[in-house]
């Protein structure tokens, strides 16, 4: 079994300030990792995902994730934040064997003002 | 654009009844799953269909229900609707055959039981 942890459920920050949004997970098997954004009444859109190779990920919007499986960690980052930013952030990881379901965090809010 | 679509968009039931939710997969994927996202709350994996048959479920009771079609598209089903059943209920269409790539997400339906 799986699970997600994101330690932050708010984070306020001004615009064009950098955002570090944290996740950690727990899980027996190996995983693949992701990160989803959702915007107000809307469903998930991928952000960025870790399947294999080099352990920085880009993705969309500026964002970028390091793995982390030491730590078993896949925090998101992005160097200078907009207000369109401002959504719900899930993480989520699947195992890799059986790729049968997605395991999601409890999900932060990032609040981006001027 | 995922190419996901559910309908309906919204809709409100009454306690005790049953609903039926359809989501349209995107073109080539032959794997569904259905989420459950309660407010404030990440989403929680109901049930994956691969290829018509069940292939997972998650802590769910036998109310809720699946069908995938011949197309791929799926419904969900619940009957005996409770109030805890409000929520924004997810589908996501994937490839399984070749490796596990991404999840692709509809908009979501918007569930309301009175």
């Amino acid at each position: 079994a799986q699970s997600v942890t994101q330690l932050d459920s708010q984070v306020p920050v001004f615009e064009e300030a950098p955002v570090e949004l944290r996740c950690n997970y727990s899980s027996s098997v190996s995983v693949y990792l992701f990160w989803y954004v959702q915007y107000p009444n809307q469903g998930l859109q991928l952000l960025l995902k870790y399947l294999s190779g080099s352990t920085l990920v880009k993705g969309i919007n500026g964002f970028e994730a390091e793995f982390n499986k030491s730590q078993t960690s896949f925090h998101l980052r992005k160097p200078s934040v907009h207000i369109s930013d401002t959504a719900e952030y899930f993480c989520a990881v699947i195992d890799t064997g059986t790729a049968s379901k997605l395991t999601f965090g409890t999900g932060t809010r990032l609040q981006v003002t001027l | 654009e995922t190419g996901v679509t559910q309908s309906p968009t919204h809709l409100i039931k009454t306690r005790g009844q049953q609903v039926t939710l359809r989501c349209s997969s995107q073109s080539g994927h032959n794997t569904v799953s259905w989420y459950q996202q309660a407010l404030g709350q990440g989403p929680q994996f109901i049930f994956q269909y691969y290829r018509e048959e069940e292939n997972g479920r998650g802590n769910f009771p036998p109310r809720f229900s699946g069908l995938q079609f011949p197309n791929y598209s799926s419904e969900l089903n619940v009957n005996a609707l409770e109030l805890d059943d409000s929520a924004l209920y997810l589908c996501s269409s994937s490839v399984q055959t070749g490796g596990f790539t991404e999840a692709f997400f509809g908009q979501g339906t918007r569930l309301t039981v009175v």
